[in-house]
């Protein structure tokens, strides 16, 4: 099975910031990734596909990159409704797996 | 505006079964391949299953392979899960998620709001 790091595993952050989560497979996924954001008691929410697509609706703070093995998602200006729990998952290979999330606090 | 309604989760004795439903609304369920994903109380996601459009094509996480089954009836928007001999390990919240594509995944783009399934004696 591929394995899903993501790093940190927690983050303190404030108001404005530009925040950065890392993913890393443990073999190549070409683009098969996505990126999922959970508020505390709330379902998730789809943020990004293919490693680099905005789900319809995302606000264009977000963003993604990478291919292969490493992937990040980026958050330009941090806003009070990002502090949440974030978790890659890739689709390449089944079973398709999460990451084991980052949970993004206020500083 | 899509909208998934999972329904069937509550507590179950170890070893006994239960089927969880989905009822799709807002898309023609027929199009799209469907999920299961489930969360324990307080860890990380956990894919379960996946089902092709037509309902010929499913994969399973290795550890609810021959327990778990994944159906769906188009005709009435439903998506299953079919889950025996539960263990105490698989207490979760369980979600209906919508893929973008038809036979393998193109990505989730929808969740449904989770039902929760408490394996307990």
């Amino acid at each position: 099975d591929i394995q899903m790091t993501q790093s940190p595993s927690s983050l303190s952050a404030s108001v404005g910031d530009r925040v950065t989560i890392t993913c890393r497979a443990t073999q190549g996924i070409t683009n098969y990734l996505a990126w999922f954001q959970q508020e505390p008691g709330k379902a998730p929410k789809s943020l990004i596909y293919a490693a680099s697509s905005l789900q319809s609706g995302v606000p264009s703070r977000f963003s993604g990159s990478g291919s292969g093995t490493d992937f990040t998602l980026t958050i330009s200006s941090l806003q009070p409704e990002d502090f949440a729990t974030y978790y890659c998952q890739q689709y390449n290979n089944y079973p398709y797996t999460f990451g084991q999330g980052t949970k993004l606090e206020i500083k | 505006q899509v909208h998934l309604a999972e329904s069937g989760g509550g507590v179950v004795q170890p070893g006994k079964s239960l089927r969880l439903s989905c009822a799709a609304s807002g898309f023609t369920l027929s199009n799209y391949a469907m999920h299961w994903v489930r969360q324990a109380p307080g860890k990380g996601l956990e894919w379960v299953a996946i089902i092709s459009y037509d309902g010929r094509n499913k994969f399973y996480a290795d550890s609810v392979k021959g327990r778990f089954s994944i159906s769906r009836d188009n005709s009435k928007s439903t998506l299953y899960l079919q889950m025996n001999s539960l263990r105490a390990e698989d207490t979760a919240f369980y979600y209906c998620v919508k893929d973008q594509g038809i036979t393998m995944s193109l990505g989730i783009d929808q969740w449904g709001q989770g039902t929760l399934v408490t394996v307990s004696s």
